[in-house]
């Protein structure tokens, strides 16, 4: 499969406990985007990254949250303390470098549910 | 306000129809447009992109942009059942510095047989 991945797919945890997801992104696509997505709203942004420097991070982003890409590949998006306004989807998207031609493709999310 | 504003229906048509959907956005810097279906419980799936004015077409879809108006449009001819989803508008600037998408709450379409 050369779509973006990522795992898993969906996750319950109880709140004040630490959630990791992760994101394959597609082969030789060197962005790499994350986004949170509540119900009956349009995805938000949450942090990007070129090769494995974090360029942007969204005010969104407490300190409760943190994003790693080591070696410019897959990344992992940590939310520590889960609070049940945490309760989203969250998706990954990747595209490939320069200005032109880079739209983005989403996985399939990570749908989190804290309780 | 928001940066993007998109109206979310639901909007409901039969089978057939031509279906129009629309965003305006209030940022002038915003050069990329793209539009996203969502299925319910998925990823969005890249539909359209188009750079700056102008139209484009593919297939029954055609996306239209109108920089003037800051007003973007996607269009649906002989829509099917299948189109059922949701539809959402992204945009984003040039720059380096300006590579987020900036999405609208998206538009819950139905196609009824």
């Amino acid at each position: 499969d050369t779509g973006v991945s990522q795992n898993p797919r969906h996750k319950i945890t109880k709140r004040g406990q630490n959630v990791t997801f992760r994101c394959d992104p597609i082969s030789e696509h060197n962005r790499l985007y994350w986004y949170r997505q509540t119900l009956g709203q349009g995805p938000e942004f949450l942090t990007y990254f070129q090769n494995e420097a974090q360029l942007e991070k969204s005010r969104l982003l407490s300190d409760r949250f943190s994003a790693e890409r080591p070696k410019g590949s897959f990344s992992t998006l940590e939310i520590q303390r889960t609070e049940q306004g945490d309760s989203a989807m969250y998706l990954c998207a990747s595209s490939r470098p320069g200005t032109e031609n880079t739209e983005a493709f989403f996985g399939q999310g990570t749908r989190l549910t804290v309780v | 306000q928001k940066e993007v504003e998109q109206d979310p229906g639901p909007l409901s048509v039969p089978e057939g129809a031509i279906v129009s959907l629309n965003c305006t956005y209030s940022n002038s810097a915003f050069q990329y447009f793209m539009w996203y279906r969502q299925y319910s419980r998925k990823g969005p799936e890249l539909l359209m992109y188009t750079y700056s004015s102008g139209n484009k077409e593919d297939g029954r879809f055609t996306a239209q942009v109108d920089k003037s108006s800051k007003y973007i449009s996607l269009f649906i001819r002989d829509s099917q059942p299948s189109d059922s989803a949701t539809y959402l508008c992204a945009m984003r600037g040039r720059s380096q510095g300006a590579q987020k998408l900036v999405f609208g709450q998206g538009t819950r379409l139905t196609i009824n047989p």
